[in-house]
């Protein structure tokens, strides 16, 4: 079963306007992390923004804020003021406890953004 | 170094033939993470390391793949008798903490392509 689900494949947003990309998650552990990342075209991945399942307050990191709705399992990037240079593959990604010890980090299929001029 | 390091950047392996793939992570960094990245996908976890120890090495596609971080620093991915299935960017990431709320940091990637 899918654990990370973007559903927006790609996006076009208009620049200096807001944008939100989709992220819902799956999991039965009380205790997870949410994470961004940001995949430019030269492939190098490029952290955001995080929130933990515990973090009552939404995740802000600058231009980019996450909106946790724990009840809905949904973890929405927000982009607000969107410049040329945001253009990029965005992946939400889940990391929980592992069965066998440790962490293993899920991550979605991506959503394609574009900013247009 | 200053970030995680990943050699070689680009590789070029006849089908059959092995490679190893090699991951340099941040000083100090606990976990250190193997992901298999297909064109056009998401990263796939492939293992995971808390210091020497191969925690989690469910994501291994095959017996053909192998990780091993003997002294809890420099990691290594190992691929037996590679096959065209195997080309994808190979990313390593570190963590300096092995909690959830860890960043990660990653590599530039290891864009392995069988032929």
């Amino acid at each position: 079963a899918q654990k990370i689900t973007q559903t927006q494949p790609g996006m076009f947003v208009q620049e200096k306007e807001a944008v939100t990309l989709d992220c819902t998650y799956d999991t039965s552990d009380q205790s997870y992390g949410l994470f961004w990342y940001k995949q430019p075209s030269s492939g190098e991945m490029i952290f955001l923004i995080y929130q933990g399942s515990y973090d009552e307050q939404n995740a802000t990191e600058g231009r980019y804020s996450l909106n946790f709705q724990k009840a809905r399992k949904s973890a929405n990037l927000v982009i607000s003021a969107s410049q040329l240079g945001d253009s990029a593959m965005y992946f939400c990604a889940m990391r929980e406890p592992s069965p066998t010890g440790g962490f293993k980090t899920i991550f979605g299929a991506g959503t394609r953004l574009f900013v247009k001029a | 170094g200053a970030g995680v390091s990943q050699s070689p950047r680009y590789k070029v392996a006849k089908r059959g033939q092995d490679v190893a793939l090699r991951c340099d992570p941040i000083s100090g960094h606990v976990s250190l993470f193997w992901y298999q990245q297909a064109l056009g996908q998401g990263p796939e976890f492939l293992t995971y390391f808390q210091n020497e120890a191969q925690l989690d090495k469910s994501g291994l596609p095959s017996d053909r793949f192998f990780a091993e971080r003997p002294e809890g620093s420099v990691s290594t991915l190992k691929i037996q008798r590679t096959q065209q299935e195997d080309s994808a960017v190979y990313l390593c990431a570190s963590s300096h903490r092995d909690r959830t709320a860890a960043e990660a940091f990653f590599g530039q990637g290891t864009r392995l392509t069988v032929v």
